[in-house]
């Protein structure tokens, strides 16, 4: 089963900007890129979807290239606030041909004043 | 709109006891997901269910785990035995779009029910 991939952790100032990877070879052809933020003894919570080119919502950017084995999510100007694990989620193409949902393993961010 | 109540809240057993989650998904979703999350890694999906059919539950350890959503509204979620490395943080996720539709995967998750196996 294939994996999607990010960096353990990024550091950031309060100001910033942030863009996170998702390396996720083995996509399904018809499936979303979506991430998702985790604070801690909380459920995830959806930021923002895509399937290609760019999207972007009051909150982030996505920027998915056009092979769509990657992704990056931007965060404009973050704040102490944004301190949390953000995951990428996709369907990974199964050999059976069925997909499976897989997150990521997740990237700490970590925002200094 | 209320979102997805889980509970409890916190679960604390014996190993080879049993245990059992509840979960309610925001109101007219169609697609509910269990997740396992042990600490430090992502969740990982053990069972999704589209109204109250069975989608995709490869990953759910079959001779110990359980689900079930009858009426396609609340679902339970069953441990029987436990063992020690069952402890996690077990989410409940819904989302309002059939899982048929084009890969989209935009859910709602509750809070969770953290589990700790003795």
């Amino acid at each position: 089963l294939a994996k999607t991939t990010q960096p353990i952790s990024m550091d950031s100032y309060e100001g910033q900007e942030v863009n996170i990877t998702c390396s996720h070879n083995n996509i399904a052809t018809n499936d979303y890129i979506t991430w998702y933020q985790q604070f801690p003894s909380q459920g995830p919570r959806f930021i923002i979807q895509g399937y290609k080119t760019k999207v972007t919502n009051e909150v982030a950017s996505l920027f998915i290239p056009a092979d769509r084995k990657s992704s990056t999510l931007s965060l404009p100007r973050v704040s102490l606030s944004d301190t949390a694990v953000y995951y990428c989620l996709v369907g990974d193409r199964r050999d059976t041909g069925r997909r499976a949902l897989t997150f990521g393993s997740g990237t700490r961010l970590q925002v200094q004043p | 709109e209320a979102g997805v109540a889980q509970s409890p809240r916190y679960k604390i057993i014996e190993k080879r006891q049993s245990v059992a989650f509840w979960c309610n998904p925001i109101s007219g979703h169609a697609t509910l997901y269990w997740y396992q999350q042990i600490l430090g890694q992502g969740p990982k999906l053990l069972i999704q269910f589209q109204n109250n059919g069975v989608v995709d539950d490869s990953q759910l350890p079959k001779d110990r785990f359980s689900a079930e959503r009858l009426k396609g509204v609340d679902s339970t979620l069953k441990i029987q035995p436990a063992k020690l490395e069952d402890s996690a943080v077990y989410l409940c996720a819904s989302s309002p779009r059939p899982f048929r539709l084009a890969g989209s995967y935009e859910q709602y998750f509750g809070p969770g029910t953290r589990l700790t196996v003795t």
